[in-house]
């Protein structure tokens, strides 16, 4: 059974600090990875999907790297801002419904 | 604007009282998803529809039931709803071909009290 963890589970920066978020999957028999973002009470919003054959991709300040035979995964955001708060989740998708197991994700606060 | 809406936005029930929640999407994707999310928790899949195939997961109570009249609405009914029901409730939508794996799109969800 496939189980996604991410450390850490709460992280507070300063606003301009360079972070980095950590996902990893027991199970390397991925077809992707995504990275979602949550604002309390809301939905997903899909930020960054990594397909299983490639090794990073980048959206602005965000880029997120995928090394599926280790079973982990990054998110790095660059220059962090208030407005990044919220808690980001890292999910992979098995089998050909692409469902997803998510882990439980990261709760970031910026400061000012 | 394509999209993933769900209704209502918030629901609040009483113990017992049969409660249905929607899901429409504008994105023309064969799959869609319903997702269980408590407080704090990671969401978690309750099942999906392939096209018209629905695929329950294993370990979804009895309790949860879904209906798919076409590919832009999905409806999850809850028959007798419980305190531990109570959460927010993710529909996502996805292209599906065999062998490959797509994107998932995510509504804003449903938060369900249950008093």
């Amino acid at each position: 059974k496939q189980e996604v963890t991410q450390i850490p589970a709460a992280l507070s920066v300063p606003e301009g600090e360079n972070l980095v978020l950590n996902c990893s999957f027991t199970d390397s028999a991925i077809y992707n990875l995504q990275w979602f973002r949550q604002d309390p009470g809301k939905g997903l919003t899909s930020l960054l999907l990594i397909q299983s054959s490639q090794r990073e991709q980048t959206s602005g300040r965000l880029n997120a790297s995928l090394d599926k035979s280790s079973g982990r995964s990054t998110l790095y955001i660059a220059a962090s801002q208030p407005g990044d708060s919220a808690t980001y989740l890292c999910a992979v998708s098995t089998g050909t419904a692409s469902k997803l197991t998510f882990g439980t994700g990261t709760r970031l606060q910026v400061t000012l | 604007d394509a999209m993933v809406i769900q209704n209502p936005r918030y629901q609040v029930t009483q113990f017992g009282k049969p409660v249905t929640l929607s899901c429409s999407q504008t994105l023309n994707h064969n799959v869609m998803y319903w997702y269980q999310q408590k407080s704090s928790q990671a969401p978690k899949l309750l099942f999906h529809y392939y096209d018209k195939d629905f695929n329950n997961e294993a370990d979804t109570p009895d309790n949860f039931q879904s209906r798919r009249p076409n590919t832009s609405f999905c409806f999850l009914d809850i028959r007798s709803p419980g305190l531990g029901d109570a959460a927010m409730y993710l529909c996502a939508t996805s292209r599906g071909r065999f062998g490959l794996s797509y994107e998932q799109y995510f509504g804003p969800g449903t938060r369900l009290t249950v008093t």
